[in-house]
């Protein structure tokens, strides 16, 4: 099974316009990290948020922020006021508990392509 | 500041040859990790290293192996190519972070684009 799932393969949004996208993740464990990353056109992979699942408050980086919904386990990215450099593939990630006190092994879900037109 | 360095960056191979891609981190970091991306499938660890010395499989190690010798350096090998090896591999870092960490990212290489034919 899946840790990570994204059901969007791809999404559009108007510029300056926000856009949610959606990551489900499954794990028994009460303690682990989640993660965006955003790949551009250009193939790097950039880190943009990180939830710990210790966080009682949604994570935000300037325009990002993550909606975490423990119980529903999931770890929704809003982005804020797109902007055309905002096309790119976003993927969510979770890293699970290594010896029961430091994060191990990040597991990726498929990525979302997401547009943003003028 | 370079961080994490993967070379070559890209290579092409003929079935059933054998190449190493080198990782290298300047950040002294504990983990490190080898991850494949294939178009839909997202990015999938191959391989993965909790400190100098030990190695870890992934969800998809078969084909390959690694080696860590030196903290500072991360081998991920393929003794004979297949085309399903056809591939971006990316190495990644990242130092040992608390589950209550607020941080706790991995730090990734450029990638390195490998053709097999």
């Amino acid at each position: 099974a899946q840790k990570i799932t994204q059901t969007q393969p791809g999404m559009f949004v108007q510029e300056k316009e926000a856009v949610t996208l959606d990551c489900t993740y499954d794990t028994s464990d009460q303690s682990y990290g989640l993660f965006w990353y955003k790949q551009p056109s250009s193939g790097e992979m950039i880190f943009l948020i990180y939830q710990g699942s210790y966080d009682e408050q949604n994570a935000t980086e300037g325009r990002y922020s993550l909606n975490f919904q423990k119980a529903r386990k999931s770890a929704n990215l809003v982005i804020s006021a797109s902007q055309l450099g905002d096309s790119a593939m976003y993927f969510c990630a979770m890293r699970e508990v290594y010896r029961g006190s430091t994060l191990g092994r990040l597991y990726f879900g498929r990525g979302t392509q997401l547009t943003v037109w003028p | 500041n370079a961080g994490v360095t993967q070379t070559p960056k890209f290579r092409v191979l003929k079935t059933g040859q054998s190449m190493t891609l080198l990782c290298a981190q300047d950040m002294n970091h504990e983990y490190m990790y080898w991850y494949r991306q294939d178009p839909g499938m997202g990015l999938r660890l191959i391989h993965y290293s909790v400190g100098e010395g030990t190695t870890a499989k992934g969800e998809v190690p078969d084909g390959y192996n690694v080696s860590r010798l030196k903290k500072q350096n991360f081998l991920l090998g393929l003794e004979s190519a297949a085309p399903s090896q056809t591939s971006v591999y990316f190495c990644a870092s990242s130092p040992l972070a608390p589950v209550t960490s607020r941080t706790g990212e991995l730090f990734f290489g450029e990638g390195s684009r490998l053709t097999v034919l």
